[in-house]
C-alpha cells in the first residue's frame, strides 16, 4: 500500500504569512507524529496524535504552531505568522499503534521563510 | 544534558571495516530503542529496533543495548560505500514520545 504522503513538498513563504502543511498517514495507522529537522540537525519532536486521545503537544515551540488530525487520519500542521527561524524540513511519521512501533516517515515538506 | 546524545562525527571508515556508532540516553524508564538511517535529502528509515539488554543481529547490522549504562550502539560489519549516511538513535520514553539524537554522519571510503 501507499506510504506516508506529505504536501506540499516545498513551500516558500514570506515572513508573517501563515502556512499549512498536510500529512496523510499509512491507512490503519493510529499514531501520527510531526517532527522538525533544521539543516544538519536531528529530529525535533513537535506533536503526537494517538487515536482519539488528546494529542501530546509538548514539543510545539510556540503558540504560533498548532496541529489537528481530522477523523483519525489526515493531519494538518499550521504555522501562523511565520518567522525565518521556522525554515526547516517538517517530517510526518505514522505507526500502527504508537507503542514500541516502527515509525514510517513521509518525504517531508521543505519550508523556506524569506 | 541532552536526552539522547550521539557523536556528530563524521565517522570515516574504509570499505570492509566495522563501523561502530554509539548513543547514550538520560531517561532510565526508556523502553525501546531504534536506529534509523537517513541519506542526505531523504527521510529516515528504520535499520534496527532493540528492546532487551544484549545484542540483536540482522545481516551486517548488530544493535547492542545496556540499560544499566543507558547505552545503545550499532555495529555495521563489512561497511560499504552505500552505508554512508547519517544514523539517528531514537529512544521511546515512557508514554509514546520518541526522542531522536542529532545523528552521527558515517562515511565509508571505497
Amino acid at each position: 500500500g501507499a506510504g506516508v504522503s506529505q504536501s506540499p513538498s516545498n513551500k516558500v513563504t514570506e515572513k508573517g504569512k501563515d502556512v499549512e502543511l498536510r500529512c496523510d498517514p499509512i491507512s490503519g495507522h493510529t499514531a501520527l507524529y510531526w517532527y522538525r529537522q533544521s539543516l544538519g540537525q536531528g529530529l525535533e519532536f513537535l506533536i503526537y496524535f494517538q487515536g482519539n486521545s488528546a494529542p501530546d503537544k509538548s514539543g510545539l515551540p510556540s503558540d504560533r504552531f498548532s496541529a489537528e488530525r481530522t477523523g483519525g487520519s489526515v493531519s494538518t500542521l499550521t504555522i501562523q505568522r511565520t518567522q525565518q527561524e521556522d525554515s526547516a524540513v517538517y517530517l510526518c511519521a505514522s505507526s500502527l499503534s504508537g507503542y514500541q512501533e516502527t515509525q514510517y516517515f513521509g518525504p517531508g515538506t521543505r519550508l523556506l521563510v524569506l | 544534558q541532552k536526552e539522547v546524545e550521539q557523536n556528530s562525527g563524521p565517522l570515516s571508515v574504509p570499505e570492509g571495516a566495522i563501523a561502530s556508532l554509539n548513543c547514550t540516553y538520560s531517561d532510565r524508564v526508556s523502553q525501546s530503542f531504534f536506529w534509523y538511517r537517513q541519506y542526505s535529502g531523504k527521510s529516515p528509515e528504520l535499520i534496527m529496533s532493540i528492546y532487551s539488554n544484549g545484542d540483536k543481529e540482522d545481516g551486517r547490522f548488530t544493535a547492542q543495548l545496556n540499560k544499566a549504562s543507558q547505552y545503545v550502539s550499532l555495529l555495521i560489519r563489512d561497511s560499504q560505500p552505500s552505508d554512508s549516511a547519517t544514523y539517528l538513535c531514537a529512544v521511546h520514553t515512557g508514554g509514546f514520545k520518541t526522542i531522536f539524537g542529532a545523528g552521527t554522519r558515517l562515511f565509508v571510503k571505497a
